[in-house]
């Protein structure tokens, strides 16, 4: 699975969105970008995925390079809920996949009133 | 409502003490792992499961056991507990085969072992 980078940490005003970076440059064709947070040693959730299209759920929206080696996670309206660290994994989605997911260092995000 | 329990939450033991970790979803899912978490080194997968009685080792898999006898369940058995395995233990599960994107992880449970 390709490596992915993201910077340490970042501030974001309360209701103001949120973009959240992440570089994959060695990303390869069939590999998904997913998007994981983990909330103050909570079990890590799952935001959002998307292979070459920019995706929206009800969490965020995904917007990933046309040769896909970044992409951004966007929280329209942060709330001091969204207070977490975010992850940017990549992985190949096939079946026979372990379904081990890489956690690196991740984005302490802060969101201040 | 979907979700992965553990329990216990909170648990701290001596040396050499056996003990269990269970985990158990009501999604019918086919896939469940385990992931210790410690300061530094991130999210480490343990164990996984890919269906009932088919189980293998993830990356750091010393010190521990699994088993999966129930899709629902997959219990995660420290026969020795060692101060090395105090961290921060996750179990998760999804449906397996593509797209295997969402993985729902239980609350965690915190283990000291002294």
């Amino acid at each position: 699975d390709a490596k992915t980078t993201q910077p340490t940490s970042m501030d974001c005003a309360e209701g103001r969105a949120a973009n959240l970076p992440c570089n994959h440059s060695t990303i390869s064709g069939n590999e998904y970008v997913y998007w994981y947070r983990q909330i103050h040693s909570q079990g890590p959730q799952y935001i959002i995925h998307g292979l070459k299209n920019n995706e929206t759920n009800e969490m965020a929206s995904l917007i990933i390079t046309e040769d896909r080696k970044s992409s951004t996670l966007i929280l329209p309206h942060a709330t001091l809920r969204d207070t977490a660290v975010y992850y940017c994994i990549v992985r190949v989605d096939v079946d026979g996949n372990t379904g081990k997911l890489i956690f690196g260092q991740g984005t302490t995000l802060q969101v201040k009133p | 409502e979907a979700q992965v329990t553990q329990n216990p939450r909170y648990l701290i033991t001596v040396t050499g003490k056996k003990l269990t970790v269970t985990c158990s979803q009501n999604m019918n899912h086919e896939y469940m792992s385990w992931y210790r978490q410690d300061p530094g080194l991130g999210l480490r997968q343990i164990y996984y499961s890919m269906n009932v009685e088919v189980t293998d080792k993830g990356d750091v898999p010393e010190g521990y056991k699994v088993s999966r006898k129930e899709k629902r369940n997959f219990p995660l058995i420290l026969e020795s507990p060692s101060p090395n395995q105090t961290s921060l233990y996750f179990c998760a599960s999804s449906r397996f085969g593509r797209p295997s994107y969402e993985q729902y992880f239980g609350p965690g449970t915190r283990l000291t072992v002294t």
